[in-house]
């Protein structure tokens, strides 16, 4: 089992410019998460799915969108990158709401 | 407003001594709480779970308590090694649907031989 898998690890985005976190789990999960992890903070949420067609806001979702077309691919959109998106972003899956989850080793993304 | 709190924001031990991390929330009502060690560059990994009737959890060397009166919770690590330098993240969750799953912003713990 490969886990949560996440592409790329790193990567450098100029203002203004688009782009796809890409999210993959192999455990059939159900339920999958966007976090952000900002320095010295705790993660937030930004987008989570309870299952393939249903996704909702978390705590930052602004200037983010995501979809979730099957169990298995959660991919996370960020549309017009600002210098505040600068972050590492980590996707993770859990059985349910209360179990816990499996995170991806995460995206290092730059926005200059 | 819920909050986890987590203290201290970094610690440093000898290789082979214990530590004790500790955990403070607000979040309400309370439905479980999540100890996870994250190695720099890495995502965190699972290290404990426990629920509200739960006040003791091991996991090898990592034991987490639980006082869901006071809302406190401590990871204690025994004889430590190396590889326990990483952050260790409390995370709480409650119980109103959703996910109002709130991330402590970790401690950060250096093992020094």
């Amino acid at each position: 089992n490969a886990g949560v898998t996440q592409t790329p690890k790193f990567r450098i985005l100029k203002i203004g410019q688009s782009m796809t976190l890409q999210c993959a789990q192999d455990m059939n999960h159900n339920y999958m998460y966007w976090y952000r992890q900002d320095p010295g903070m705790g993660l937030k949420l930004i987008y989570y799915s309870v299952g393939a067609g249903i996704t909702d806001k978390g705590e930052v979702p602004n200037g983010y969108n995501v979809s979730r077309s099957t169990t298995e691919y959660f991919p996370l959109r960020l549309e017009l990158a600002a210098p505040s998106q600068t972050s590492v972003y980590f996707c993770a899956s859990s059985l349910s709401g209360h179990y816990g989850y499996t995170f991806g080793s995460g995206t290092r993304l730059t926005v200059v | 407003k819920n909050q986890v709190e987590q203290s201290p924001q970094s610690l440093i031990i000898l290789e082979g001594k214990n530590c004790t991390l500790q955990c403070n929330y607000t979040v309400s009502p309370f439905s479980n709480l999540r100890w996870y060690k994250q190695d720099t560059g890495r995502g965190p990994v699972s290290l404990t779970i426990m629920t509200f009737s739960e006040n003791t959890k091991s996991n090898g060397r990592y034991t987490a308590t639980l006082d869901a009166d006071t809302k406190q919770s401590s990871l204690h690590i025994t004889a430590s090694q190396l590889s326990d330098s990483a952050s260790y993240i409390c995370v709480v969750s409650d119980n109103t649907g959703g996910f109002k799953t709130i991330f402590g912003a970790g401690t950060r713990l250096f093992v020094k031989a």
